[in-house]
């Protein structure tokens, strides 16, 4: 089993740029978890999918960011215009079902300059 | 919503000892509580979880205690060693209609001295 699977692995952009982070959930899992990770505001769920329908995105800071899931295996999160106070690791996460256990991805490493 | 906090944010321990990292809840409906482990650069980890209906489990150098009266769980790890160096993780959910959400303490930054 792969895994998840977040590209890009690292993000480096300017500010006003438009970012797009990608996820690939396990197969088979019909929960998608996005979370942000910062030292100040450690792990936070951003948004959460359910057989690709978007059910809690409560999370999602501001309009600048967006999120789809098209179908079962793919997932992406989209910050525009980006901003220096955007820079954090993003993971996507996976389960089974909703309740189960969450697999996490490598994240994706963002800076925004 | 639920908060969860985690002490201590730091922890160093000399190889073989004992490391105890805790946990408190707010939302009493909470029923599942895993622990995450996080080294430098990589995902987070399940390393283990706890129910609501058990009070203690056991998974080799590793544990986890549950005391629902006072909202508290802990992880103990015994016999450490220098890879279980890492930031570790609680968190918390409900069985509720967000029972989907984890909400996760702060982190527990293990330095294992050898």
């Amino acid at each position: 089993d792969a895994g998840v699977i977040q590209s890009p692995r690292h993000e480096v952009t300017e500010m006003g740029q438009e970012v797009t982070l990608r996820c690939k959930p396990i197969s088979g899992h019909n929960s998608l978890f996005w979370y942000r990770q910062t030292m100040m505001r450690g792990l936070e769920l951003l948004i959460y999918f359910n057989n690709n329908v978007p059910i809690d995105d409560s999370g999602m800071p501001e309009d600048r960011f967006s999120a789809k899931m098209p179908n079962a295996s793919f997932s992406t999160l989209k910050i525009q215009p980006s901003e220096p106070r955007d820079s954090a690791v993003y993971f996507c996460a996976s389960s089974l079902q909703a309740g189960e256990t969450q697999y996490f991805g490598p994240g994706t490493r963002l800076l925004v300059l | 919503g639920e908060n969860v906090e985690q002490h201590p944010s730091t922890l160093s321990v000399q190889e073989g000892d004992s490391a105890v990292i805790k946990c408190t809840y707010s939302d009493s409906a909470s029923n599942y509580f895993p622990w995450y482990k996080q080294e430098l650069g990589k995902r987070p980890q399940l390393i283990i979880d706890i129910r609501s209906n058990v009070g203690e489990k056991k998974d080799q150098r590793i544990a986890v205690t549950l005391n629902k009266t006072a909202k508290h769980f802990s992880l103990h790890i015994t016999e450490t060693q220098p890879e279980d160096s890492a930031v570790y993780f609680c968190a918390a959910r409900n069985s509720g209609g967000s029972n989907y959400k984890l909400t996760f303490g702060k982190g527990t930054l293990l330095t294992v001295n050898p």
